[in-house]
């Protein structure tokens, strides 16, 4: 499984853009970039998946440039309820031989009015 | 449609001491993953239970076990507890193979 990197804090103000970057320089053929986010003492929840190019859902978007060897979670318009830890995840997806998810220490975002 | 849930919510186990955790999947999951997070870190897989077998292990001793239930519930026991084993210890559901795990709100175990 491939190791990810991302900053261990950001911080942002109410209605601003948010832009997490994750490195993945090993990521293989197979794998899928996955988002998480966790508030304190409750469990991840899934955010946004991708594989390549852009994906947005109504909560945020994912970039993933042609190289895959990065992705950058955008948050549009950060309210204080966003202020969470983020988790950037790689591995095999929908149909793959493992589900197992691998977590680093994630990025702690606080958002401030 | 059900969400994931746990029990107990929190719990106080002396060194020693044997622990076991519960957990319900979500309606419809087949598979159950359990992690293990210690305060400041992020989850760490345990293992992950399909049809009620185990389908995949993390770095974790033997001390560590676990069980799913014909109707996709799950149980994970910890022998011989340690202090290092307090941790949040979470439950996630999900169709196997699937990244979108649906996870619980977890346990709080202190070991004393």
């Amino acid at each position: 499984l491939a190791k990810t990197t991302q900053p261990i804090s950001m911080d942002s103000y109410e209605g601003q853009e948010v832009n997490i970057t994750c490195s993945h320089n090993n990521i293989a053929t197979n794998d899928y970039i996955t988002w998480y986010q966790q508030f304190p003492s409750q469990g991840p929840r899934f955010i946004i998946q991708g594989y390549k190019t852009k994906v947005t859902n109504e909560v945020a978007s994912l970039f993933i440039p042609a190289d895959r060897k990065s992705s950058t979670l955008s948050l549009p318009r950060v309210s204080l309820s966003d202020t969470a830890v983020y988790y950037c995840l790689v591995g095999e997806g929908y149909g793959g031989s493992q589900g197992n998810l691998i977590f680093g220490k994630g990025t702690k975002l606080s958002v401030k009015p | 449609e059900t969400g994931v849930t746990q029990s107990p919510t929190h719990l106080i186990k002396t060194r020693g001491q044997q622990v076991t955790l519960r957990c319900s999947s979500q309606s419809g999951h087949n598979t159950v993953s359990w992690y293990q997070q210690a305060l400041g870190q992020g989850p760490q897989f345990i293992f992950q239970y399909y049809r009620e077998e185990e389908n995949g292990r993390g770095n974790f001793p033997p001390r560590f076990s676990g069980l799913q239930f014909p109707n996709y519930s799950s149980e994970l026991n910890v022998n011989a507890l340690e202090l290092d084993d307090s941790a949040l210890y979470l439950c996630a559901s999900s169709w196997k193979g699937s990244n979108e795990q649906f996870f619980g709100p977890g346990t709080r175990l202190t070991v004393l």
